[in-house]
């Protein structure tokens, strides 16, 4: 079965400050990779998603993650985070073709002035 | 283009009660997901639907259920609601053939 593991349950980082994220998974086949983020009060949002390709993505907000297939990794990355990115973060991955999203526990992020 | 909607966002309920929820998704998604959100076990996804069948199902107890309507409007069941069903439940669709799925605002369920 497929998991996903994120290594920061809880990450403070003062404004301005660079940003990365770890998120790692077991799966031996294809697999699509996605970074959500939950805003307090909102709904879970896309970041951005890795399918094929170019293993560097960026998202939106300027977020990027990249794909490293010989670690499994997909570490979230953003180089001066604001006040407003204060939310907290998901990485989810399926298996291609259809296939239920297996999300990690999530990484909250607090950012302070 | 309109988001996922849910319907209710808040419900309390009592053990033992039963509870449905409504989603409806993008206007053209024909597969609906639902996943229990909980502070414990993070999202968890409880089943799948497509074209009014249950294509893909999680690993939760039988009280939970769901269907799909023509429309693609789908909803879930949780029959003798038990103190640990107090969760975000959220819907997802995704359009025919995609990977990525949208999410609704989800319905916060607490059973007292």
């Amino acid at each position: 079965a497929q998991s996903v593991s994120q290594h920061n349950h809880h990450v403070i980082l003062s404004e301005a400050a660079s940003l990365e994220l770890g998120c790692n998974y077991s799966y031996g086949g294809t697999v699509n990779l996605f970074w959500y983020v939950q805003y307090p009060g909102q709904h879970l949002q896309l970041l951005l998603k890795y399918f094929s390709g170019d293993p560097l993505v960026k998202g939106i907000k300027g977020f990027e993650a990249e794909f490293i297939k010989s670690k499994f990794s997909f570490n979230l990355r953003k180089p001066s985070v604001q006040w407003s990115d204060t939310a907290e973060y998901f990485c989810a991955v399926n298996a291609q073709g259809n296939t239920p999203l297996v999300f990690g526990k999530g990484t909250r992020l607090s950012v302070i002035a | 283009k309109a988001g996922v909607t849910q319907t209710p966002r808040y419900l309390i309920k009592t053990r033992g009660q039963q509870v449905t929820l409504s989603c409806s998704p993008i206007s053209g998604h024909r597969s609906v997901s639902w996943y229990q959100q909980t502070p414990g076990q993070g999202l968890q996804f409880l089943f799948e639907y497509f074209s009014e069948t249950q294509r893909n199902k999680g690993n939760f107890p039988g009280r939970f259920s769901g269907r799909q309507f023509s429309n693609s409007r789908s909803e879930m069941n949780v029959s003798t609601l038990e103190l640990g069903d107090s969760a975000l439940y959220l819907c997802a669709s995704s359009y025919p053939g995609g990977d990525e799925q949208f999410f609704g605002p989800g319905t916060r369920l607490t059973v007292l």
